[in-house]
């Protein structure tokens, strides 16, 4: 079984500010780990992923995560927020491996406000 | 490629009555699931589809039925709708594990049940 906590479901920072989700997980086996961010009255978007290999992802608009399995981390993060950055951020897990329920496990959720 | 199709966009039920929710995906994925999302609470897995034919029981199944029609189709039925199924519903696909992990979603639909 896995699990995500995602700390603060509010997560405000000013226009240019480095930016900090984070995300804890839990699973029994290797897990690949994802961020998805969704815009209002959106679908989910994929902004980046963990599979195996390199522990620092980078994904799209300029935002990476490290994996850290020592912590069970996977913190998203952004070194300038932008205006247009501002969204609900999902931190999602499945197992490496098949067995038990498919599907992804999510989080509940990141609000990130940006203030000009 | 239209990617993952959902219709309606939105829905307004009254209790008790029935409705389907249609989803579609022309990636050739094997794997499909319905989701939905709730404030506060992420998204949650109703059901799952690994392949043609088979379906799979997620973390919130009550109140729904599924059917893979085929490759393509993936559809959620509620058969007497509940104020507690007022939610946005998402459907994704995935390709064969071993080429990708991440899933592709729909742009949801929003149902109301009064």
């Amino acid at each position: 079984a896995q699990s995500v906590t995602q700390l603060g479901s509010h997560v405000s920072v000013s226009e240019g500010a480095l930016v900090l989700l984070r995300c804890n997980y839990s699973s029994s086996v290797p897990p690949y780990l994802f961020w998805y961010v969704q815009y209002p009255n959106q679908g989910l978007q994929l902004l980046l992923k963990y599979t195996t290999g390199a522990t620092l992802v980078k994904g799209i608009n300029g935002f990476e995560a490290e994996f850290k399995k020592s912590e069970t981390s996977f913190h998203l993060t952004k070194p300038s927020a932008h205006m247009s950055d501002a969204a609900e951020y999902f931190c999602a897990v499945t197992p490496y491996s098949g067995g038990g329920a498919d599907g992804l496990t999510f989080g509940k959720g990141t609000h990130l406000i940006i203030q000009p | 490629n239209a990617g993952v199709t959902q219709t309606p966009k939105f829905q307004v039920l009254k209790t008790g009555q029935s409705m389907t929710l249609q989803c579609a995906q022309d990636m050739n994925h094997n794997s499909m699931y319905w989701y939905r999302q709730d404030p506060g609470m992420g998204l949650r897995l109703i059901y799952y589809s690994a392949s043609e034919g088979t379906t799979d029981k997620g973390e919130v199944p009550n109140g729904y039925n599924v059917s893979r029609l085929n490759k393509r189709e993936f559809s959620l039925r509620l058969e007497s709708a509940a104020p507690s199924q007022t939610s946005v519903y998402f459907c994704a696909s995935r390709p064969p594990r071993g080429i990708s992990y991440e899933q592709y979603f729909g742009p949801g639909t929003r149902l109301t049940v009064t």
